[in-house]
């Protein structure tokens, strides 16, 4: 069976520290893989998508950068947090882009 | 960014209950619409991948309808229990990607 792995559970960071959140799926090959965030209050936000090894899709433009260095694995990065960056990151993962979407635990970032 | 809205935001419903909540969306290229369920310290879950206008799905006492020329579907929830509490998101399939609506959030009281 599948699963999809992320750490850390919960973070705290200062302002203007980088940022390194890692997601790996196993059970399966060449997943689309997705980064979420859900900032207080409001829905799930697509970051980043990746179809393919080295492929990457930016959503939205912020200080925040993805990877795919290998087939199940994405990592989400920044140089330089932000105090908006503050927030709860969902890594998942799909067969296909209408397939249903497998979510991980999630990642609590807190930014001060 | 598509704009895939849901209402209500919340809803109070009394165990026993049945209720339904709506999310629209936009009906020109439609692929797919899915719903999700999110409860509290949990990740979200699917529910329903809905592809067809017309397609009314059923998951125990949780059922969907897509109406996909006039942008919109219901879920329904017959009979709510306490564990029914969670927020339910829906998604439009463009691309690659899914555009999440805000959610209604439900809480079933005993």
């Amino acid at each position: 069976s599948q699963t999809i792995h992320q750490w850390p559970a919960t973070l705290v960071q200062p302002v203007g520290s980088p940022l390194s959140l890692e997601c790996t799926v196993e059970g399966t090959s060449n997943p689309n893989l997705y980064w979420y965030r859900q900032a207080a209050g409001r829905g799930l936000q697509l970051l980043f998508y990746s179809v393919g090894i080295g492929q990457i899709s930016s959503e939205v433009p912020q200080n925040l950068s993805a990877s795919r260095p290998q087939d199940r694995q994405f990592i989400l990065s920044s140089k330089k947090l932000l105090l908006s960056d503050s927030g709860f990151y969902l890594c998942a993962w799909s067969v296909s882009s209408y397939n249903e979407q497998f979510f991980g635990p999630g990642t609590r970032l807190t930014v001060l | 960014i598509l704009n895939v809205e849901q209402s209500p935001q919340s809803l109070h419903v009394q165990e026993g209950d049945s209720t339904n909540f709506t999310c629209s969306f936009p009906s020109s290229n439609f692929y797919a619409l899915h719903w999700y369920r999110w409860e509290t310290a949990k990740s979200p879950e699917a529910l329903f991948v809905m592809t067809l206008n017309g397609d009314e799905k059923k998951k125990g006492r949780i059922s969907a309808t897509l109406n996909t020329k006039e942008g919109y579907s219901y879920l329904y929830i017959k009979g709510s229990q306490p564990e029914d509490s969670a927020t339910y998101l829906c998604a439009f399939v463009n691309d690659y990607k899914l555009s999440f609506g805000a959610g209604t959030t439900v809480t079933v009281r005993a």
